[in-house]
């Protein structure tokens, strides 16, 4: 399967502890994507990044956050003290083109 | 007020029907409309776009947007069980990278 990757897929930790994501975009893909979703919500844009740089981050995407993508392949995503409003589906998706964005399987975080 | 609006559901249909899915919005600049089929606990999965007004068809669905009125459809023909699932739509601006979704419409197709 050459599609996004996420890992891990579900994450369940206590609150006040620090915790990262990553993804894996599809080979060719040079744009890269964070959204997160709660129950019930559509996802919602966290940030953005054309090849390693970070271009866009959304006001949700608090000093907590933090997101890398070091050599333009796989990206990871940092939560630092996490807190009981963090939990919800952490996703990734990739494109080529800007309007055909594909996503991952998405991380579960529950913070106890 | 929500930038994108999308009836939750849950729609509840027989096998066969055809099913109506919208969504209606609020900013002018968006030229991207694309529609995403979520299963639960999965990721959304991209199942057609469309820029600017007019139709696009791929097999049993059929994506419309009227930008004059603001609100964009989602018709799948002759519906199957397979297709129960959470219906999301998002918009974009030319120019900028997010998406902004709906809060889904849940769909159920009874045998």
């Amino acid at each position: 399967d050459t599609g996004v990757s996420q890992n891990p897929r579900h994450k369940i930790t206590k609150r006040g502890q620090n915790v990262t994501f990553r993804c894996d975009p599809i080979s060719e893909h040079n744009r890269l994507y964070w959204y997160r979703q709660t129950l019930g919500q559509g996802p919602e844009f966290l940030t953005y990044f054309q090849n390693e740089a970070q271009l866009e981050k959304s006001r949700l995407l608090s000093d907590r956050f933090s997101a890398e993508r070091p050599k333009g392949s796989f990206s990871t995503l940092e939560i630092q003290r996490t807190e009981q409003g963090d939990s919800a589906m952490y996703l990734c998706a990739s494109s080529l083109l800007q309007r055909e964005q594909y996503f991952g399987p998405g991380t579960r975080l529950t913070v106890t | 007020q929500k930038e994108v609006e999308q009836d939750p559901g849950p729609l509840s249909v027989p096998e066969g029907a055809i099913v109506s899915l919208n969504c209606t919005y609020s900013n002018s600049a968006f030229q991207y409309f694309m529609w995403y089929r979520q299963y639960s606990r999965k990721g959304p999965e991209l199942l057609m776009y469309t820029y600017s007004s007019g139709n696009k068809e791929d097999g049993r669905f059929t994506a419309q947007v009227d930008k004059s009125s603001k609100y964009i459809s989602l018709f799948i023909r002759d519906s199957q069980p397979s297709d129960s699932a959470t219906y999301l739509c998002a918009m974009m601006n030319t120019g900028f990278q997010k998406l902004v979704f709906g809060t889904g419409t849940r769909l159920l197709v009874s045998p």
